[in-house]
C-alpha cells in the first residue's frame, strides 16, 4: 500500500461530459503529480502541484485542469470529454524531490 | 514527445530464463529511476542510479547506469512468475519523464 488514495476507482461517462478525479496524497507529501497512461502513449506527465502550488505542467490539455487544496488533496478535472480521453489517471505524491508514491489509478472509459 | 527509450517492448520468457531490458536517451540524465508496474496498479520505484557506471543489486535484479549516464539497463537473473509486469525507467529534470516501458511476462 503507496499510502496515496485514488477515487473513483473505476468511471464510466459519456463524451461531451465532466468528470473529477480526486487523490489524497500520503500523509506528510506536500507535492501531488497527475499521469495518465494510455495504450499506445505510455505513461504521460499532466501536471505537479506542490503546497497548493502549481509547479510543473506537462502535456495537459485545455479541456484538462487540477487544483490541491490546503489539506493537500488534489482534484484533476476533465471535460468535454472524448473517446481518446479513455486511460488510467494516475496521482502520485512525494516529499519534495523525493521518490514518487503512485496510487492505483482511476480507469475511466468514455463511450 | 518520448525522451527516453526502452528495449524490447515486450519480453515473454519461461520461468528461470535470464533478461536485460535496456533504457536510452540522446540526453544525459542526473539520475535515473527503475520502476514496476504490476496490473490494477501504480509503478512502483525500484532503484534510482546515479552516478555514471554505478551498479545496484536488488536481489535477482541487476540495474546499471551507463559511463556516459545516457542509458541504463536492468538484468533479471532466474526470472519467477512473479516478476511479471510492465517495467518502466524514468529521468527526473523539473518532473518524472517516463520511458515507453517493457512488459514482461514470465510462464511457470
Amino acid at each position: 500500500d503507496s499510502g496515496v488514495t485514488q477515487t473513483p476507482k473505476h468511471l464510466i461517462t459519456a463524451t461531451g461530459q465532466r468528470v473529477t478525479l480526486r487523490c489524497s496524497p500520503r500523509s506528510g507529501d506536500l507535492s501531488v503529480y497527475w499521469y495518465q497512461q494510455s495504450l499506445d502513449q505510455g505513461l504521460q506527465f499532466l501536471i505537479q502541484y506542490y503546497n497548493g502550488e502549481e509547479r510543473a505542467k506537462g502535456n495537459i490539455l485545455e479541456r484538462f485542469s487540477a487544483q490541491q487544496f490546503p489539506d493537500l488533496h488534489s482534484e484533476l478535472n476533465l471535460s468535454s470529454l472524448e473517446l481518446g480521453d479513455s486511460a488510467l489517471y494516475f496521482c502520485a505524491s512525494s516529499l519534495s524531490d523525493s521518490p514518487l508514491h503512485f496510487g492505483n489509478g482511476t480507469r475511466l472509459t468514455v463511450t | 514527445t518520448q525522451l527516453l527509450e526502452q528495449s524490447p517492448q515486450f519480453l515473454s520468457i519461461q520461468e528461470g530464463e535470464n533478461l536485460t531490458v535496456y533504457c536510452n536517451s540522446s540526453s544525459v540524465f542526473s539520475s535515473l529511476q527503475w520502476y514496476r508496474q504490476e496490473p490494477g496498479e501504480g509503478p512502483v520505484l525500484l532503484v534510482t542510479v546515479v552516478t555514471g557506471g554505478e551498479v545496484k543489486k536488488l536481489k535477482r535484479l541487476t540495474f546499471q547506469f551507463g559511463d556516459a549516464r545516457k542509458d541504463s539497463s536492468l538484468h533479471i537473473t532466474a526470472a519467477q512468475p512473479g516478476d511479471t509486469g510492465l517495467y518502466l525507467c524514468a529521468r527526473n529534470t523539473d518532473k518524472l519523464i517516463f520511458g515507453t516501458g517493457t512488459r514482461l511476462q514470465v510462464f511457470p
